[in-house]
């Protein structure tokens, strides 16, 4: 069975500075990774897929993310966050095959930013 | 175009009723899933939709809980005889097609309360 963990419940950082939220997952074959961002009262919002090929992704609002199978990790990152980037980061795996068409989510990284 | 939209965005009920929660997907997506974010198990798969069958329903919690999906477009979730711990946000997510390289767009869900 597929499965994510996310570490880190709650992660702290000033305005500007770098930020890393880890993401580490289980399963048998290549997997889909995603992360979504959710901000209160809000739903999810996609902020960058992984499914094959290159294994640094871009994201929107400048987030990348890399992909090490070495690891099984699929690392989110800002070389400098905004006050606006305070929210809920979940990271995702689905199934590569057809008939499995589910996400497994992680339960989640609650970011804040401090001035 | 519109996004995913869910109604009602707020259901308080009492306890051993019935309600009922409505996804409206996005046009043209004949993928449809329903989850459940809770605070103790964060978010869960509840039941995946290709057009009007359900290939997947195993993340329904109990045989309270039923959906269904018509014209191949809008699906209602319905939980009969409500319980507390049925409190949470229902989230439903939309995909182009069938398969997880097709990214969920999510709507704001639904927050229901049971008393």
């Amino acid at each position: 069975a597929q499965s994510v963990t996310q570490p880190d419940i709650h992660i702290t950082v000033s305005e500007g500075a770098s930020l890393e939220l880890r993401c580490n997952y289980s399963y048998g074959a290549t997997p889909y990774l995603f992360w979504y961002v959710q901000s209160p009262g809000q739903g999810l919002q996609l902020l960058l897929k992984y499914f094959s090929g290159d294994t640094l992704v871009q994201g929107i609002k400048g987030f990348e993310a890399e992909f090490k199978r070495s690891q099984s990790s699929f690392n989110l990152r800002k070389p400098s966050v905004h006050w606006s980037d305070a929210a809920e980061y979940f990271c995702a795996v689905g199934n590569s095959n057809f008939g499995n068409e589910k996400l497994t989510f992680g339960t989640g990284t609650r970011l804040t930013i401090i001035p | 175009g519109a996004g995913v939209s869910q109604s009602p965005s707020n259901k308080v009920t009492e306890k051993g009723k019935d309600v009922e929660l409505r996804c409206d997907p996005i046009s043209g997506h004949t993928a449809l899933y329903w989850y459940r974010q809770s605070l103790g198990q964060g978010l869960e798969f509840l039941i995946y939709f290709q057009g009007n069958s359900a290939p997947d329903k195993s993340g329904l919690p109990s045989d309270r809980f039923s959906a269904e999906r018509t014209g191949g477009s809008v699906s209602t979730l319905t939980i009969q005889r409500t319980q507390q711990e049925d409190s949470a946000v229902y989230l439903c997510a939309s995909s182009f097609s069938r398969g997880n390289n097709q990214p969920q767009h999510f709507g704001d869900g639904t927050r229901l309360s049971i008393l």
